[in-house]
């Protein structure tokens, strides 16, 4: 089936430091979602990226859809102990795939030492 | 309060003994989906539902059911478990028109054991 490649797997930190989060797909997605997950907790949605080249802020988080549509990233400036969790992408393609049908990243563990 | 509901929250369980994972959404989204979360693995896919009596397999269908005979409810049948169904399970539920997006919300989370 269709992957999404999530890199990296693990990333540490010091507070203050930025931090990067990509996923990659060798096909043309439709759109692509961004989640937090605490640690013990649930996925929380952060935002959907639909169009060609789009960037969204929400503060420090920066989110970028690529031009051809076959990646994206996540970051964060200047890290805060309450960014540690786990944060994934999730995908969906286009050219015909069911809406329902979500991918998601093996995700990127953050840690972030104070 | 807008929420996803899963129940139980946590089981242990033996294998081949049938169980039921609930799942209620209380904000009238027409999509709902099953996930399994494994260490290194992410998120899979298991089943998700565009509507009332319309559901479709995910990533890792094997070994589950699912119905959504109504809007708010789509539990998550293990006819048969076995050990490998080990694993931290999310029903989520999404509209999927309107202006709230797409926005996926999900549940606390279901901790099954199949021992």
């Amino acid at each position: 089936g269709q992957q999404v490649m999530q890199i990296p797997q693990y990333q540490h930190v010091q507070e203050g430091e930025d931090f990067t989060t990509y996923c990659n797909s060798s096909t043309t997605l439709s759109n692509i979602q961004w989640y937090k997950q605490r640690p013990g907790g649930h996925p929380v949605f952060l935002i959907q990226l639909v169009k060609s080249g789009e960037v969204k802020k929400q503060k420090r988080l920066t989110f970028q859809f690529g031009e051809a549509k076959k990646n994206s990233s996540l970051h964060i400036t200047a890290t805060q102990t309450t960014d540690v969790g786990t944060y994934f992408c999730a995908a969906r393609w286009a050219g015909g795939t069911s809406y329902g049908k979500l991918t998601f990243g093996q995700g990127t563990i953050l840690t972030v030492h104070p | 309060e807008a929420q996803v509901t899963q129940n139980p929250r946590y089981l242990i369980t033996v294998t081949g003994k049938k169980l039921t994972v609930t799942c209620s959404q209380n904000m009238n989204h027409e999509y709902m989906s099953w996930y399994r979360q494994d260490p290194g693995l992410g998120l899979r896919q298991i089943y998700y539902s565009m509507n009332v009596e319309v559901t479709d397999k995910g990533d890792v269908p094997e070994g589950y059911k699912v119905s959504r005979k109504e809007k708010r409810n789509f539990p998550l049948i293990l006819e048969s478990p076995s050990p490998n169904q080990t694993s931290l399970y999310f029903c989520a539920s999404s509209p999927i028109s309107g202006n709230s997006g797409n926005t996926i919300y999900f549940g606390e989370g279901s901790w099954l054991t199949v021992v």
